[in-house]
């Protein structure tokens, strides 16, 4: 089965400071999908960022970038001089295709980002 | 409107009430799903619609029984609810949950507190 473990719980980091947030995950599968969505305190979740298990390279989107690295099964998220609209909470999923399973995320705990001005 | 919006905002509800929450996207999607956030807890699947017909429920205890009348709205009806079913409940689309690539959108959620 799989899982996803975010083991940071809470993060506090002070504006314009670096932050990586880090997601490790675990599948039978080989082929399979890794996401990170936001969540501000608003509660809706906002989709980030998709990552398909053949795709290794690393993507950067603005202050965003992310890390996957499939011989430590991990899928981390940077973000770049942060800023207090950051403040959220930040999911990394998975979903195994062998399910066809756009229906079956499995979502870490979350990890609690606040930025101090 | 746009996207998936879900009302109530807020509910609360005594443990012998029943309510309805209520679920619609804008995005013309075809799969639905409700999932449960707990307060420290990672979200639950709860139920998966694709095309009107239901396709997952994950093991929920029958005081929540889920509707979706069409592709666009979809509800979750509450009975007898626990104290511990306090909790954020999220509404989700995509395109088709068989299209693995289709992430899935969500809506700002239900704040549900049981008295």
């Amino acid at each position: 089965a799989q899982k996803v473990t975010q083991a940071q719980t809470e993060i506090s980091v002070v504006e314009k400071e670096d932050v990586t947030l880090d997601c490790v995950y675990e599948t039978r599968d080989t082929t399979y999908y890794l996401f990170w969505y936001k969540q501000p305190p608003s509660g809706e979740l906002v989709f980030l960022i998709r990552r398909n298990s053949f795709d290794e390279q690393n993507e950067i989107s603005g202050r965003y970038s992310w890390n996957f690295q499939k011989s430590t099964s991990s899928f981390n998220f940077t973000i770049t001089a942060s800023q207090v609209v950051d403040s959220a909470v930040y999911f990394c999923a998975l979903s195994e295709a062998y399910e066809a399973s756009g229906s079956r995320l499995t979502f870490g705990e979350g990890t609690q980002l606040t930025v101090n001005p | 409107e746009t996207g998936v919006t879900q009302t109530p905002r807020h509910l609360v509800m005594g443990m012998t009430n029943k309510k309805s929450l209520k679920c619609e996207q804008h995005l013309g999607h075809n799969a639905m799903y409700w999932y449960k956030q707990s307060a420290k807890k990672p979200l639950e699947l709860m139920f998966v619609y694709n095309f009107k017909e239901q396709t997952e429920n994950n093991s929920v205890p029958s005081r929540f029984s889920p509707e979706c009348p069409n592709s666009s709205h979809l509800f979750l009806h509450l009975h007898t609810l626990q104290p511990e079913d306090s909790a954020l409940y999220l509404c989700a689309s995509s395109q088709d949950t068989r299209v693995v690539l289709g992430e899935q959108y969500f809506g700002p959620g239900t704040r549900l507190t049981v008295t």
